[in-house]
């Protein structure tokens, strides 16, 4: 069965720091992952995707995530955090059973970003 | 570009009452979803449609029923709620690919 993992439920860091949300994922095949954010009393918002490609994917906001097959892992980095990206992070892997395109999410991170 | 919206924003209902959730898209997607956000477990798919005219069951769809008779309206339909379906339902929506999913506002759902 496909699935994600996100080891951390809350990450702490200070504002200028760079910062990592952890992911990694078991699917069977190749993967398609994504990274969401929820903002307060907020749906999610598409921040970025791995299909194929370069490892190092680019998103919103500054975001950025590196695939790594070897390590099954698609953690999510920014070299500057800044107050404003203190939210909810999902990491996601599209389900490719019978759920057509639909997502399978992790339990989220909460990032707090402290001035 | 409205995107999608969901009504109503809450909504507090007594255990055995039914109620319809509703969702409608406006970007003329194929696929559209309905998840439940619990705290602790992520969001879990109940329902999914990958057109207009099918649906299918997610991973916890028990007491829920879903329609998709066009290709805008998704409504999600609780027969005879109970507490533990007390939750935020946010509807989503993709188109065939599936490479983005855009996220309604979400309902609160307390079942008292």
């Amino acid at each position: 069965a496909q699935s994600v993992a996100q080891p951390e439920d809350q990450v702490n860091v200070a504002e200028g720091n760079p910062l990592t949300v952890k992911c990694t994922y078991s699917v069977s095949g190749n993967p398609y992952l994504f990274w969401y954010v929820q903002y307060p009393n907020r749906g999610l918002q598409f921040l970025l995707k791995y299909i194929t490609g370069d490892n190092l994917v680019k998103g919103s906001y500054g975001f950025e995530a590196e695939f790594n097959k070897s390590q099954t892992s698609f953690h999510l980095k920014k070299p500057s955090a800044l107050v404003s990206d203190s939210a909810l992070y999902f990491c996601a892997v599209r389900d490719v059973g019978q759920a057509g395109t639909a997502l399978i999410f992790g339990k989220g991170t909460t990032l707090s970003v402290s001035s | 570009t409205a995107g999608i919206t969901q009504a109503p924003t809450s909504q507090i209902l007594a255990a055995g009452r039914s109620m319809t959730l509703r969702c409608t898209q406006d970007m003329r997607h194929n696929a559209m979803y309905w998840y439940r956000q619990d705290l602790g477990l992520g969001l879990r798919l109940i329902h999914y449609s990958n057109t207009a005219g099918t649906t299918g069951k997610g991973e916890v769809p028990d007491g829920y029923s879903v329609s998709r008779a066009n290709t805008d309206d998704f409504p999600l339909t609780l027969a005879s709620a109970v507490p533990s379906q007390t939750s935020v339902y946010f509807c989503a929506s993709s188109d065939s690919f599936g490479d983005e999913q855009f996220f309604g506002p979400g309902t609160r759902l307390t079942v008292l």
